[in-house]
């Protein structure tokens, strides 16, 4: 079965802090995808970014940026010079390659970012 | 184009009664998921399909759950006897099929509270 962990149920920072979401997952599958969705007040999830289990290649997209260390079998997300509209609950999900494609979801991290 | 739509956006009922949730996919994908996101949690997987038939039913929590999607399109999650504990978001998301993994596209989500 897989497991994805997301330790800090909450975060707040101000204004153009940086700011780190931590993800660890579980699973015996050698193939998998690693996902961040973004869920503000309105409640749609968005779809952030995917990683396959084979590119552990970090990638940088604007202010957001993403650690892939299979080593550790963490995820991490990482927000520079946060604003105020990247205050939202932040997810990790996790699927394997032969389970139908349906995600395995962590708890979320509420991100608050105060002006 | 449009997105995955869902309907009721909200929906209050008594303890007891039948819902039913609808989910109206993106044109051409084949892949619809049902989702449940209780207060303060990640989604959790319920039921997919692929096409018609539910290839995997694993997340349903009991027999009171079920789910069709006779034409292969609009899917519909009905609920029988409410409970109090049924009381969330439900989420659907549909995508292509096929060649690895394809992305997940969420609805809004349907907030059921039963009283």
């Amino acid at each position: 079965a897989q497991k994805v962990t997301q330790a800090q149920t909450e975060i707040s920072v101000v204004e153009k802090e940086d700011v780190t979401l931590d993800c660890v997952y579980e699973t015996r599958d050698t193939t998998y995808y690693l996902f961040w969705y973004k869920q503000p007040p309105s409640g749609e999830l968005v779809f952030l970014i995917r990683r396959n289990s084979f590119d552990e290649q970090n990638e940088i997209s604007g202010r957001y940026s993403w650690n892939f260390q299979k080593s550790t079998s963490s995820f991490n997300f990482t927000i520079t010079a946060s604003q105020v509209v990247d205050s939202a609950v932040y997810f990790c999900a996790l699927t394997i390659r032969n389970a139908g494609n349906m995600l395995t979801f962590g708890g979320g991290t509420r991100l608050m970012v105060k002006p | 184009g449009a997105g995955v739509s869902q309907t009721p956006s909200n929906k209050v009922t008594e303890k007891g009664k039948y819902v039913e949730l609808r989910c109206d996919p993106i044109s051409g994908h084949t892949a619809l998921y049902w989702y449940r996101q209780s207060l303060g949690q990640g989604p959790e997987f319920l039921i997919y399909f692929q096409g018609t038939g539910a290839a995997d039913d694993s997340g349903l929590p009991n027999d009171r759950f079920f789910a069709v999607r006779p034409e292969g399109s609009v899917s519909t999650l009905k609920i029988q006897r409410t409970e109090r504990g049924d009381s969330a978001v439900y989420l659907c998301a549909s995508s292509f099929w096929g060649g690895g993994y394809n992305e997940q596209f969420f609805g809004p989500g349907t907030r059921l509270t039963v009283l």
